[in-house]
């Protein structure tokens, strides 16, 4: 079954602790996203990634982390410096520029 | 700056009736523009794209979006609204050869039986 795979779907962050959300693909795209959603917001651009061992910052990098050290995968950090994490993570891919995106189901980050 | 408006945060529609989903767009040079549908805690889904060519562009569910450069708008449109349709529905765009896409903040359809 090929697609994109988040996980976890939900995950709770104490205060000063960081953690890493899953993004895994097996659709052989070369470029991957982070995005955040926050209600009446819409989408922001986190971090992005066009190949392996290389990415961008998005609009709202502050506070995250990513790495991209295999095609399929692309895991966020939400450090201690994000005050204000609580949102809807949603990863995506493509084929690369202009290409529709294909999206996972999401990871909805709360605070304890 | 990029940026692409959905002036209605909510469309009210009965079932059978037309529905249209509204979207303009500021974005320097050539533009790319997608609609994607998201249903309550689910990642989003595509539903059609224009890059370049005939300015009425058909996608998936029997939705189409008609790109008008003049009004710089490319609104989503069905001609008969289901209840499954109910759903939050995102605008989002670029220029060609830009990596980053801007999305709109998000309309919510709901069809009413």
């Amino acid at each position: 079954d090929g697609g994109i795979t988040q996980s976890p779907k939900y995950l709770f962050r104490k205060e000063g602790q960081n953690v890493t959300l899953s993004c895994e693909q097996n659709l052989n795209h070369d470029a991957m996203y982070w995005y955040r959603q926050d209600p009446g917001q819409g989408l922001r651009l986190i971090y992005y990634s066009q190949i392996v061992n290389d990415f961008q910052k998005g609009d709202i990098a502050e506070g995250y982390s990513v790495s991209r050290e295999k095609k399929e995968s692309f895991p966020l950090t939400v450090t201690s410096a994000q005050k204000n994490p609580t949102a809807f993570y949603l990863c995506a891919s493509s084929w690369g520029t202009n290409e529709k995106l294909f999206f996972g189901s999401g990871t909805q980050l709360s605070v304890l | 700056a990029q940026s692409v408006a959905q002036p209605e945060d909510q469309v009210n529609v009965a079932e059978g009736n037309p529905l249209t989903v509204k979207c303009t767009y500021s974005v320097s040079g050539n533009p790319y523009l997608f609609w994607y549908v998201q249903y309550p805690n689910r990642g989003l889904q595509f539903l059609l794209k224009y890059i370049t060519g005939d300015n009425l562009v058909k996608g998936s569910y029997g939705f189409e979006a008609e790109f008008n450069k003049s009004q710089t708008s490319f609104h989503l449109k069905k001609p008969s609204a289901l209840v499954s349709d109910s759903a939050l529905y995102f605008c989002a765009g670029g220029n060609t050869g830009f990596q980053k896409l801007v999305f709109g903040t998000g309309t919510r359809l709901l069809v009413s039986p």
